[in-house]
């Protein structure tokens, strides 16, 4: 129980496009998925909280018109880094929550999506 | 001071050995404590949570807290090459969605 999925898994893009990821909650709904970024040799980064149905909650110095997050369903969120250019290269990871969940706060995570921008 | 304190290492320990992870954590109105597995390259892996004072133990791990100390910690008995990788602590305030992580320790075990 409790998976994760992300889609793609990697990416190769063009300086200037837009990429979007998914983030799906398998067996489980998930009022509540979070994104991380992960440099390499670094620890994750949070940049944002997504719940469902309502806008994220950004962290500080992360840019929300960069990335956009929608969380439109209990089991999806998606993540799309718009006009990418090679500094936003990186592995970027979502995680769930389980709903109903404010407690605990056990967060299951998705593989990740490793972003190479050109 | 970081809020998630972990020693980076690596730690080396040879296959068989206990191998002690320690993490320490600023937030004294902290609730939730989770150790991460992460493979180089790959996504953090949920391997224990612990919420009250104590150890608790699953298999080969024992994850133990002392709140009063501010120090939460991972035991990973009778260590194996395929346990290195590196541990990420978490810790999350009951009133906040987030959690808040440590850089991590990498962990070596050597045949």
């Amino acid at each position: 129980g409790a998976v994760v999925s992300q889609h793609p898994s990697w990416v190769i893009c063009k300086s200037g496009t837009s990429v979007k990821i998914e983030c799906r909650s398998l067996d489980f709904q998930a009022t509540t998925m979070f994104w991380y970024r992960q440099f390499p040799k670094q620890s994750l980064m949070l940049m944002a909280t997504s719940n469902e149905g309502s806008k994220a909650t950004y962290e500080q110095g992360v840019e929300k018109d960069k990335f956009l997050i929608n969380h439109a369903s209990l089991t999806l969120s998606t993540l799309t880094v718009t006009s990418a250019h090679p500094e936003d290269s990186s592995f970027y990871i979502c995680s769930a929550r389980l709903a109903g969940d404010n407690i605990y706060n056990e967060q299951f995570f998705g593989p990740g999506t490793r972003l190479t921008v050109l | 001071q970081k809020e998630v304190e972990q020693n980076s290492g690596p730690l080396s320990v040879p296959e068989g050995a206990i191998a002690s992870l320690n993490c320490t954590y600023s937030d004294r109105g902290s609730q939730s404590f989770f150790w991460y597995r992460q493979y180089s390259g790959k996504s953090p892996e949920l391997i224990m949570s612990i919420y009250s004072n104590g150890d608790k133990e699953d298999g080969r791990f024992t994850a133990q807290l002392n709140k009063a100390s501010q120090y939460v910690s991972l035991l990973i008995r009778d260590s194996q090459p395929s346990d290195s990788a590196t541990y990420l602590c978490a810790v999350s305030n009951g009133g906040y969605n987030k959690l808040i992580f440590g850089a991590g320790t990498r962990l070596a075990v050597h045949p």
